[in-house]
């Protein structure tokens, strides 16, 4: 069981230029995250899906998008990125929307120049 | 404002002692706390739980501690060992919209 997978592990992007961070789990969890982490910040919520077909802003959602068709794949597209989008991005998974523990994946470590 | 937060960025340990790492919350109405562990360049990993109408649960080598009177988290690891080096953040779920809340976390470096 592979968990969360996510892809790239790493990217340099131009500023300007569309980047789609993708995020597949197995565990056919109906909710999923994505999370920013910068340092001395901590993890900081983007966007979330409680279930597949909808989703809903977290504190920093400007600048990101998401879709959620289906259970398992939860796509971040960044449409123009911008050098403050530097950063490490996790997806994350949980059962549901109740006190369960999110899982993580290993990260895509994004750097806009 | 930041509502889960550390109290120390760094601590220090010695190998085989215990480690007791610090977390204070400010929403009351918060019902569900996690500790996770991040391991340099992975995602976050699970390490316990609790549920706020508990005051103390316990895994393996490690225990948390719930004082919901003075809004406080601990995790207690047993026997630090050098596989603990680690980050570890403290969460709190917001029972209204569901989410959870990060602290920035606690740097822990076990000395051999």
């Amino acid at each position: 069981i592979a968990g969360i997978t996510q892809a790239p592990t790493s990217q340099i992007l131009a500023a300007g230029r569309r980047m789609t961070l993708r995020c597949t789990q197995d565990m056919r969890h109906n909710a999923m995250y994505w999370y920013r982490q910068d340092l001395g910040l901590g993890l900081r919520l983007i966007h979330y899906s409680n279930t597949a077909g909808t989703t809903g802003k977290g504190e920093v959602p400007d600048g990101y998008s998401v879709s959620r068709a289906n259970t398992d794949d939860f796509p971040l597209t960044l449409a123009s990125a911008v050098p403050s989008q530097t950063s490490v991005y996790f997806c994350a998974s949980s059962e549901g929307t109740g006190p369960y523990e999110q899982y993580f994946g290993p990260g895509t470590r994004l750097t806009v120049t | 404002g930041e509502s889960v937060g550390l109290h120390l960025p760094t601590l220090s340990v010695q190998e085989g002692d215990n480690s007791i790492i610090n977390c204070a919350y400010s929403n009351s109405a918060s019902d569900y706390f996690i500790w996770y562990k991040q391991e340099s360049g992975k995602g976050p990993q699970f390490i316990i739980d609790i549920r706020s109408n508990m005051d103390k649960r316990q895994g393996q080598r490690v225990t948390v501690l719930l004082n919901k009177t003075v809004k406080h988290l601990s995790l207690q690891i047993a026997a630090t060992q050098p596989g603990d080096s680690a980050v570890y953040f403290c969460a709190e779920r917001d029972p209204w919209d569901y989410k959870l809340s990060f602290g920035a976390g606690t740097t822990v470096t076990v000395r051999a």
